[in-house]
This record gives structure tokens, sequence and C-alpha cells, in this order.
């Protein structure tokens, strides 16, 4: 069964506190890879997208890695803006262009 | 550009009310979805249309119907309200480009209560 898992639920780090967090998928073959940042009663807002193994994105603090089961979310010196809830989506080669996977997220919480 | 938006913001049925939920995107767009977001899950697709003309089921349809009524309107109708649609419905639009996944762009919610 295809799958999307986030780790961990939840995070507080410091303001300057660098970080990761992941995001495992188990699925029949990947046709893409999308980080969302969403900010509490707001709507999901596309970061990156990510196709192959080994390929990386970056946007400001934020670096987004992919290997051939996980990627990961790097967080570089992280401020209180950065401040979110981050989800994992996956599409996969089996499933139509339409559908993504998605995991439940990890809340980041930067204290100042 | 207002992007996605979405009509209301809050609402508070009884069970076994009746609403329509409304979804507008002014991209040009050809696809939009729509999705329910519960605490500790992921997002979940309940229809999604990926053209004007065509309506599909997702991963949680029942209980739901959709229309797409011209390339920028998409709206989400609740028959017969359970509590168990208690959720925030979020609305989505993605791209034209062939041969390729577009990422979607998300309106800012509707928070539905049924009691």
């Amino acid at each position: 069964e295809d799958q999307v898992t986030q780790s961990p639920e939840a995070l507080r780090l410091q303001e300057g506190e660098s970080s990761s967090l992941n995001c495992s998928y188990t699925v029949s073959g990947l046709r893409g890879l999308f980080w969302y940042r969403q900010d509490p009663g707001k709507g999901p807002e596309f970061l990156f997208t990510l196709y192959s193994a080994g390929e990386e994105k970056e946007k400001e603090r934020l670096k987004a890695t992919l290997t051939k089961k996980e990627s990961f979310l790097h967080i570089t010196a992280p401020k209180p803006e950065d401040s979110a809830t981050y989800l994992c989506a996956v599409q996969a080669v089996v499933v139509s262009n339409y559908q993504l996977i998605w995991g439940a997220g990890t809340k980041l919480i930067i204290k100042p | 550009n207002a992007g996605v938006t979405q009509t209301p913001k809050f609402q508070v049925l009884k069970t076994g009310q009746s609403m329509t939920l409304q979804c507008a995107q002014d991209m040009n767009h050809n696809s939009m979805y729509w999705y329910r977001q519960d605490p500790g899950m992921g997002l979940r697709l309940i229809y999604y249309s990926a053209s004007e003309g065509t309506t599909d089921k997702g991963e949680v349809p029942n209980g739901y119907n959709v229309s797409r009524l011209n390339k920028r309107e998409f709206s989400l109708r609740l028959e017969s309200a359970a509590p168990s649609q208690t959720s925030v419905y979020f609305c989505a639009s993605s791209g034209n480009r062939r041969g390729s996944y577009n990422e979607q762009f998300f309106g800012p919610g509707t928070r539905l209560t049924v009691l």
C-alpha cells in the first residue's frame, strides 16, 4: 500500500538552531514528491517539487533533498516566522496525475 | 489576482441539513480539487475535476457531490450532513502543463461543524 510518513509530529527549536524534517514514502513508483507549508487557519502553500533521487531544491533557509526512500527538509538558522506545519505529498506512478498521497505533517515551532 | 477563493469561511450545520461549499479560481487552471483535513491525518481527496465538464471520485467521496460549473468554479455539496463530516474543507487548483504534475494552489478553507 502506498504510504507517506512524516516525522517528527512536532519539533520545537530555538531561533538559529538548524534541524531537519523527514518524509519517508512507500510507493510502487515515484512520479514526484512535494513539500508544502501550512500556517494556522490557512491553506497549504507550495514550496518544492522533487522528481528524482539526488535532486535538491533551495529557498531562503529551506533546502529539500530526495533519496529513493525519503525526503528531508533542512532548515538552517530558522527564525520565528518559519513556524508552521510542513506537509509532504507524493504522486505515485500507478495513481492518476491528479491524486496525491499526503503525510500528516510536522508542526515546527521556532522560539525566539 | 485573488487565486483560489472559498465561501463560506465558517459554517455550523445540524445533522441532516444540506449545504454547498463554493470555490472559484482566477488562474485559468484546468484542474480543481476538494480535500478535507482532519487532525492527525493527511489531506484526503474527496473529488476532483481534471478539466471542465469532468469530475471523478477521490479517496473519500461518500456523502458528497460536486459540480464543475465552468472553468473557474467547482462546488461541493453535502446533501444530508453527518457529524463525521465535521472537518476543514480545502479547494485547490492546478495548471495546464501536459505530461507532468502541476503544483496545486489552495484556498483558505471552510471550517464546517456538524452538530
